[in-house]
């Protein structure tokens, strides 16, 4: 089945550093999420990217789609101790299980202030 | 915005029992989804319904899961009888375009 292989698995970071994880897959996605869970609450959507080299913002979160359409990245700039969290990717194809998602394994981020 | 509702938040049962975990989409979204959260297996999709009608099951690990979409804003997962390899967080997901939105999980401990 579609794996997606997600790195690194854990980040210690000091606040104020920048934070890039990114996703790989074997197979092509037509959409790429990248969500952030925080402990006792369920992924909170980030940012969505739908087309090939797409390059997204928001607020100190950048994300791209890569242009091979098998591979993302999230960027956190300048990073706050709210950051703090797991961060998942995401990729979605058509067709067959139409909309359903295959996550990552999650990147756990630690901001130490 | 109510966002997808979860109920209940947490629930402690003991093996053998029955239990149900309630989900209100988001109104107007047309897929629903059920996922399974533990830290060996992260994430996975237990099933999916378009328009009320269950599209992809293929998740749902044992005949003792089930899961119903009676109509377009409320779904149950059920598990008959419980184990404690149930254990997990169980959350319910909807979708009206490209983007699915969460609900806060229900975070199950089957004793």
């Amino acid at each position: 089945g579609q794996q997606l292989n997600q790195s690194p698995q854990s980040m210690f970071i000091q606040e104020g550093e920048d934070v890039s994880m990114n996703c790989t897959s074997s197979s092509i996605f037509n959409t790429w999420l990248w969500y952030k869970q925080e402990p006792g609450e369920g992924p909170v959507l980030l940012i969505a990217l739908y087309k090939a080299g797409e390059l997204t913002s928001n607020g100190r979160l950048t994300a791209q789609f890569g242009i091979t359409r098998k591979d993302s990245f999230l960027n956190i700039s300048a990073s706050i101790p709210s950051d703090v969290g797991i961060y998942f990717c995401a990729g979605q194809r058509y067709g067959g299980s139409q909309g359903n998602l295959i996550f990552g394994k999650g990147t756990k981020l630690s901001v130490k202030p | 915005d109510a966002g997808v509702i979860q109920s209940p938040r947490h629930e402690v049962t003991e093996m053998g029992q029955e239990v149900t975990l309630r989900c209100k989409p988001i109104s107007g979204h047309n897929s629903l989804f059920w996922y399974r959260q533990t830290m060996m297996r992260g994430l996975e999709l237990l099933i999916y319904f378009n328009n009320n009608v269950p599209i992809d099951d293929s998740g749902m690990p044992e005949d003792r899961f089930s899961a119903k979409m009676p109509n377009a804003s409320f779904s149950t997962l059920k598990i008959q009888p419980s184990e404690p390899r149930d254990s997990a967080v169980y959350f319910c997901a909807s979708k009206g375009g490209d983007e699915q939105f969460f609900g806060p999980g229900t975070r199950l401990t089957v004793l």
